[in-house]
């Protein structure tokens, strides 16, 4: 089965800086990759996602790239706000967003 | 629009028992799927429900079952409880117009003793 492999764990940045959580996966059948932000005491929250057909996407202050030939994705958020602060989780799916597989989580804190 | 509503929100019980946990998706969607959440393992998928059919199951033991209902509710069963069933228990559903986007609840956060 697929397995998703994240990292860093834990990430502390500045506000303001920019802030880079990478993934990898093993199944090249996989070609969904969602990013879910979780906030304390909350389900997580879809907050960008991206299909094979496509390298990259922008929304706002957030960026997700996807290499298919080297299986793996990236999510990028610039200009980091405190607001940001929370455990962001990547996720692969062969074709469908109900049975994904997640990655372990990136606990990302934005410093004042 | 209402959430994702999932109850009970905490409950505590002692190994061997068993838990029953419910969720009511948002009006109008009848996917639901449900998710495990450890600090160990992290969210692994338990199974999936579309109009009261099991259409996918994760790799879990026959202890934990689920079951959809013509309203869309769902509900999740564990028997036997074990202390390794310690865990944020997630339910999300998906929309008719599929995006891709899993909407999750809060959560049933369950404590085995």
């Amino acid at each position: 089965g697929e397995n998703v492999e994240q990292h860093p764990s834990t990430l502390s940045v500045q506000e303001g800086d920019s802030a880079v959580i990478k993934c990898t996966y093993s199944d090249s059948a996989s070609n969904y990759f969602p990013w879910y932000k979780q906030e304390l005491g909350k389900g997580p929250q879809l907050i960008i996602d991206i299909r094979s057909n496509v390298g990259e996407k922008k929304d706002q202050r957030i960026a997700v790239t996807l290499n298919k030939t080297a299986k793996h994705f990236s999510l990028h958020i610039t200009e980091t706000q405190p607001e940001d602060s929370a455990v962001y989780f990547c996720a692969a799916s062969p074709g469908s967003a109900r049975q994904l597989t997640f990655g372990s989580g990136t606990q990302l804190t934005v410093l004042p | 629009k209402a959430g994702v509503t999932q109850t009970p929100r905490y409950l505590i019980k002692t190994r061997g028992q068993q838990v029953t946990l419910s969720c009511s998706p948002i009006s109008g969607h009848r996917s639901v799927s449900w998710y495990q959440q450890t600090p160990g393992q992290g969210l692994q998928f338990l199974f999936e429900y579309f109009s009261e059919t099991q259409r996918n199951k994760g790799n879990f033991p026959g202890r934990f079952s689920g079951r959809q209902f013509s309203n869309s509710r769902s509900e999740m069963n564990v028997s036997t409880l074990e202390l390794g069933d310690s865990a944020l228990y997630l339910c999300a559903s998906i929309g008719e117009q599929y995006t891709g986007e899993l909407f999750f609840g809060e959560g049933s956060r369950l404590t085995v003793l």
